[in-house]
């Protein structure tokens, strides 16, 4: 069973411009996570999908936006970047959304650099 | 809210050493989750463990091994006779709201564990 997949795996934007990741979640899942990474703050929460539907969002600014297509598969775009927007982005995907306790399965990330 | 500590931000050990990696956690809920990650250099996290909160049976799979203590908030991860493949970023995170419509995941910053040969 293909792991979670995202594109691009690096990616180098300069300032102003926008950006659009994308990330397949293992076939069957119909719940996808979007976490930033950073070396000062950490593994952060973004947003989860499930089913088309934004289920949870965290506390980030309103240029970080994302959606979930009928397959499941889903991206996150971020606009006018700044350069603190440079981060390790990590997909997760999981059965289902709710109860907790559900297994995430993460992707290799996308590296995005913001010059 | 919740919240994940690891205090430990970085670790060396050698090759053959047993280390503990801590994690103390905060939150509300009567109900909720635990998860230790491993992250190696190619970024990708990699699940170990998943222990709910009604569950405080320590765990062992080959040379891991978890303790789960409530009363002090704990849940801390061991690695017996260490080897250099072990060297990575390891997370603790929590994940509550067990009867809402999401999993998030909240993290602790992170113990990168480094084993010499």
């Amino acid at each position: 069973k293909a792991g979670v997949t995202q594109t691009p795996r690096y990616l180098i934007k300069t300032r102003g411009q926008q950006v659009t990741l994308s990330c397949s979640p293992i076939s069957g899942h119909r719940s996808v996570s979007w976490y930033q990474q950073t070396p000062g703050q950490g593994l952060q929460f973004l947003f989860e999908y499930f089913s088309e539907t934004q289920r949870n969002k965290g506390n980030f600014p309103g240029r970080f936006s994302g959606r979930q297509f009928s397959n499941s598969r889903s991206e996150m775009n971020v606009s006018t970047l700044e350069l603190g927007d440079s981060a390790l982005y990590l997909c997760a995907s999981s059965l289902r959304a709710g109860g907790g306790g559900n297994e995430q399965f993460f992707g290799p990330g996308t590296r995005l650099t913001v010059l | 809210a919740q919240k994940v500590t690891q205090a430990q931000t970085e670790i060396s050990v050698v090759e053959k050493e047993d280390v503990t990696l801590d994690c103390v956690y905060e939150t509300r809920d009567t109900t909720y989750y635990l998860f230790w990650y491993k992250q190696p250099p190619s970024g990708e996290l990699v699940f170990l463990i998943r222990r709910n909160s009604f569950d405080e049976q320590n765990e062992i799979s080959g040379r891991y091994s978890w303790n789960f203590q409530k009363s002090t908030s704990s849940f801390n991860f061991t690695i017996t006779a260490s080897q250099v493949v072990d060297s990575a970023v390891y997370f603790c995170a929590l994940s509550e709201a067990v009867n809402s419509g999401y999993s998030t995941l909240t993290f602790g910053k992170g113990t990168m564990l480094l084993v010499s040969p």
